[in-house]
């Protein structure tokens, strides 16, 4: 079946950038996804990107696609205190099927 | 006004007993699911209704059962329940269009089975 991999931890200091990594199984996946969740509350999507592009850039966020070796990353620029959380990875295939990653633990130290 | 809502937030019950989580979302999306995030945070998709049809189910005990009076209400009816039914449930909707799934989450219901 479909697989998503992503670290399960990073830690960057603020001011930093911080770039989340993800690798993806299915070939027919159509979107790429990153959620955020926050302690206590629900996953909130970030940010979406379509399977034939290669980049898209929304304010901090830049999301990385490479198609080719299935690895799609998140870029935060100017890491702040408010960014830890956990960030989960997610592709969804022709019939619109999501499959999660593990979920990444940022940790952004003062 | 909360777009996708689920109570109730907490929930403390003892082994054997049978409870029921409940979720509305006022997207006017087609597609509710349920999902489970373990302690370890891991999320796994437990089901998915479509216009109030069941469309996936996944390895979950028969002690789980959705239901779905309408297309904005699917509730999580869980009976005997057990230690390992401990978690965090999530309710989630969505209006699929060409394969985008962009879910919307509730808060989460946090299951402590004692």
């Amino acid at each position: 079946g479909e697989d998503v991999e992503q670290s399960l931890f990073l830690s960057v200091r603020e001011g930093d950038s911080s770039v989340i990594n993800c690798t993806y199984t299915d070939s027919s996946s159509t979107y790429l996804y990153w959620y955020k969740q926050e302690p206590g509350a629900g996953l909130q999507l970030l940010t979406y990107i379509f399977s034939n592009m290669d980049m898209k850039q929304d304010q901090r966020l830049t999301v990385l696609l490479n198609k080719k070796d299935k690895h799609l990353s998140l870029r935060i620029a100017d890491t702040q205190t408010g960014d830890s959380a956990i960030y989960f990875c997610a592709e969804s295939d022709n019939a619109g099927k999501s499959t999660f990653g593990d979920g990444t633990t940022l940790t952004v130290k003062p | 006004d909360t777009a996708v809502s689920q109570t109730p937030k907490y929930l403390v019950t003892q082994m054997g007993n049978d409870k029921s989580i409940k979720c509305e979302q006022n997207l006017g999306h087609d597609t509710m699911y349920w999902y489970k995030q373990d302690s370890k945070k891991f999320l796994k998709i437990m089901f998915s209704y479509n216009n109030k049809e069941l469309i996936i189910n996944e390895t979950v005990p028969n002690r789980f059962s959705p239901k779905s009076p309408d297309k904005a209400h699917l509730n999580l009816h869980i009976n005997s329940l057990e230690l390992g039914d401990s978690a965090v449930y999530f309710c989630a909707s969505s209006q699929v269009q060409m394969g985008n799934e962009k879910l919307f989450f509730g808060s989460g219901t946090q299951l402590s089975v004692l």
